[in-house]
């Protein structure tokens, strides 16, 4: 299997223009998490789906962060209107839903919002 | 609220030395802990936890989890530039999510 794959794995964008993130996870797993990246706050836990569910969304920031995940092998994380302080790195990760075993990561997204 | 404290949160040692990296936690039915490593990318699996008491040993990498003081130790032994890296634990609860702390960022001198 080819792991979690992000893309794009950088975006500079200007500051109001919306920004899409988009995550494949591992064939097979039914989890999907989204996590951002700073120095200040570490890995944070935005969002997370279960077979294609979202069951937890409380880390997500404000109104202008969404995510989908319209089948099992696709997932979408928007920002609209991005803002310099959503510059980040995002990470998407996957695992087997409730059998005790690891998360995989993909490469990230750096994001940068000018 | 699920809660993970890596300490310290920087360190830096010379090659050789050996390091001990301390994770505690604060979660509702815990399931799991977790390390990983994180150079310039991806964060990568080192070991899961689910029992007290029981050493995971990967070469000169060793954890051990105190589910009675929520709380685990990574243990690097010998170490070299290349563990120069920064160490992340996560805990999965009954929630089936992963929370991770802000790790520990370990810098080893030649």
């Amino acid at each position: 299997d080819a792991g979690v794959i992000q893309s794009p794995r950088h975006e500079v964008t200007e500051m109001g223009q919306e920004v899409t993130l988009r995550c494949k996870p591992i064939s097979g797993h039914n989890s999907l998490f989204w996590y951002r990246q700073t120095m200040m706050r570490g890995l944070e836990l935005l969002i997370y789906f279960n077979n294609n569910v979202p069951i937890d969304d409380s880390g997500m920031p404000e109104d202008r962060f969404s995510a989908k995940m319209p089948n099992a092998s696709f997932s979408t994380l928007k920002i609209q209107p991005s803002e310099p302080r959503d510059s980040a790195v995002y990470f998407c990760a996957s695992s087997l839903y409730g059998e005790n075993t690891e998360a995989f990561f993909g490469q990230g997204t750096r994001l940068t919002v000018v | 609220e699920d809660k993970v404290v890596q300490s310290p949160l920087s360190l830096v040692v010379h090659e050789g030395d050996t390091v001990t990296l301390n994770c505690s936690y604060e979660v509702t039915n815990f399931r799991s802990l977790l390390w990983y490593k994180q150079e310039k990318k991806a964060p990568t699996f080192l070991f899961m936890l689910t029992s007290s008491g029981i050493e995971k040993k990967s070469g000169r990498l060793s954890s051990i989890l105190d589910k009675k003081e929520l709380s685990s130790i990574l243990n690097i032994t010998a170490t070299q530039t290349g563990d120069s890296a920064i160490y992340l634990c996560a805990v999965e609860g009954g929630t089936y999510k992963y929370i991770f702390g802000t790790g520990t960022r370990l810098k080893v001198l030649a």
